[in-house]
């Protein structure tokens, strides 16, 4: 179910944007690309979603190419808080359920 | 506004045995979801609820059963415990269903024995 494709990990020094890429060539036209993340030993938390145009959150921001074939999840000064597994998922708006991939380990270093 | 919490947060069990989880949603969300996640399988969705009625449900045996009360408070159970159950279950409310914004909770890590 996944379509995504994430790096497996990352890192970002603290302070510094964190960058998180996400490609999703087969999206559909009435897919939403949404953004979670999962800090260690809690439950996961949504950050953003979007539909083609950019947003900006109190979290982070997402870029989506015009193309929509790709995005990236930007955290804008990243902290140690915010080291976690991040998972890009598409779904079509009452999807029913969230089916995560694997999703990129972000570590924030000092 | 308080999150949605999850009791007990770690439970050990023996095969055979059942095990009732529980899971307040955040104040106004009518809909709970539950989902098993674990390290070879990820995420994978159990059932949605939804004033009191379940509304979706995911590949899991019988003995994976859930229920709603009328405050959206929800109860999961899982009956003759297997190995394989051994996992994080995780909580998610949210105002709609099938709603792709899900708020989860901090989950209930079940062992079993």
């Amino acid at each position: 179910d996944a379509k995504t494709t994430q790096p497996t990990s990352m890192d970002c020094a603290e302070g510094r944007a964190a960058n998180l890429p996400c490609n999703h060539s087969t999206i559909s036209g009435n897919e939403y690309v949404y953004w979670y993340r999962q800090i260690h030993s809690q439950g996961p938390q949504y950050i953003i979603h979007g539909l083609k145009n950019n947003e900006t959150n109190e979290m982070a921001s997402l870029i989506i190419t015009e193309d929509r074939k790709s995005s990236t999840l930007i955290l804008p000064h990243a902290t140690l808080r915010d080291t976690a597994v991040y998972y890009c998922i598409v779904l079509i708006q009452g999807a029913q359920k969230l089916v995560f991939g694997q999703g990129t380990r972000l570590t924030i270093n000092p | 506004k308080a999150g949605v919490t999850q009791t007990p947060r770690y439970l050990i069990k023996t095969r055979g045995q059942q095990v009732t989880l529980s899971c307040s949603p955040i104040s106004g969300h009518r809909s709970v979801s539950w989902y098993q996640q674990t390290p070879g399988q990820g995420l994978q969705f159990l059932f949605e609820y939804f004033s009191e009625t379940q509304r979706n449900k995911g590949n899991f045996p019988g003995r994976f059963s859930g229920r709603q009360f009328s405050n959206s408070r929800s109860e999961m159970n899982v009956s003759t415990l297997e190995l394989g159950d051994s996992a994080l279950y995780l909580c998610a409310s949210s105002l709609l269903v099938n709603a792709n914004e899900q708020f989860f909770g901090p989950g209930t890590r079940l062992t079993v024995l």
